[in-house]
């Protein structure tokens, strides 16, 4: 069974740095490319950014590019999200998701976390 | 990057099929045949009901379909049931980036 567990989230201020970890199970995590994909209280999922099966690619919305930094570690099938400079408007639910097709990005996610809650206020 | 357009909200009486449309660019659901559909009920992550715009997951409804033509997919459900009720968002592939819809709320009333 896949499973992915997301864990990190907490309450911010602004301009400060937080890093995400997803922890994946149940799939040959060296074979798939990872997403984070966000969504606001209330409104609409955002795709966040991306990071290739073998971590040699990553990807950003223009919303988090220069502030946030994807990673992987295939030996301990763990995601990671690197959070920097954040804003009141980047608090929101991070899923980490998991892309459908093998050793190539299609963005049609197969597999979801249950999320890990972001709150940056002051 | 600007999302995809979706209707706020739909609406169908049990039975009945409903459309929902998903409209983007040449840039994104125009050069692509990566079109996902997501459902999500309060509460709960986004669930994969459509993937390579007309593809259903294994133990996905077959009242579930997808198409698309031109800028324009389309998720259609038909035999409304209670538990369809939820939010629905599409997903293009844009090369270097995804995009979504900004989410369909289905009422089944």
């Amino acid at each position: 069974e896949v499973q992915l567990v997301e864990s990190g989230g907490v309450v911010v201020q602004p301009g400060g740095s937080l890093r995400l970890s997803c922890a994946a199970s149940g799939f040959t995590f060296d074979d798939y490319t990872m997403h984070w994909v966000r969504q606001a209280p209330g409104k609409g999922l955002e795709w966040v950014s991306l990071i290739s099966w073998d971590g040699g690619s990553t990807y950003y919305a223009d919303s988090v590019k220069g502030r946030f930094t994807i990673s992987r570690d295939n030996s301990k099938n763990s995601l990671y999200l690197q959070m920097n400079s954040l804003r009141t408007e980047d608090t929101a639910l991070y899923y980490c998701a998991k892309d459908r097709s093998r050793m190539e990005y299609s963005y049609e996610l197969d597999y979801w976390g249950q999320g890990t809650l972001v709150t940056v206020s002051s | 990057q600007s999302a995809l357009t979706q209707p706020a909200s739909v609406s169908g009486s049990p039975g009945q099929s409903i459309t929902i449309s998903c409209t983007g660019t040449s840039s994104d659901v125009g050069s692509y045949n990566l079109v996902s559909w997501y459902q999500q009920h309060p509460g709960k992550a986004p669930k994969l009901m459509i993937y390579e715009v007309s593809k259903r997951p294994s133990g996905v409804s077959n009242r579930f379909s997808g198409s698309k033509s031109g800028n324009t997919a389309s998720l259609t459900i038909s035999g409304l049931q209670a538990e369809d009720e939820a939010d629905y968002y599409c997903c293009s592939y844009a090369g270097s980036r995804g995009v979504f819809g900004g989410g369909t709320k289905l009422t089944v009333l």
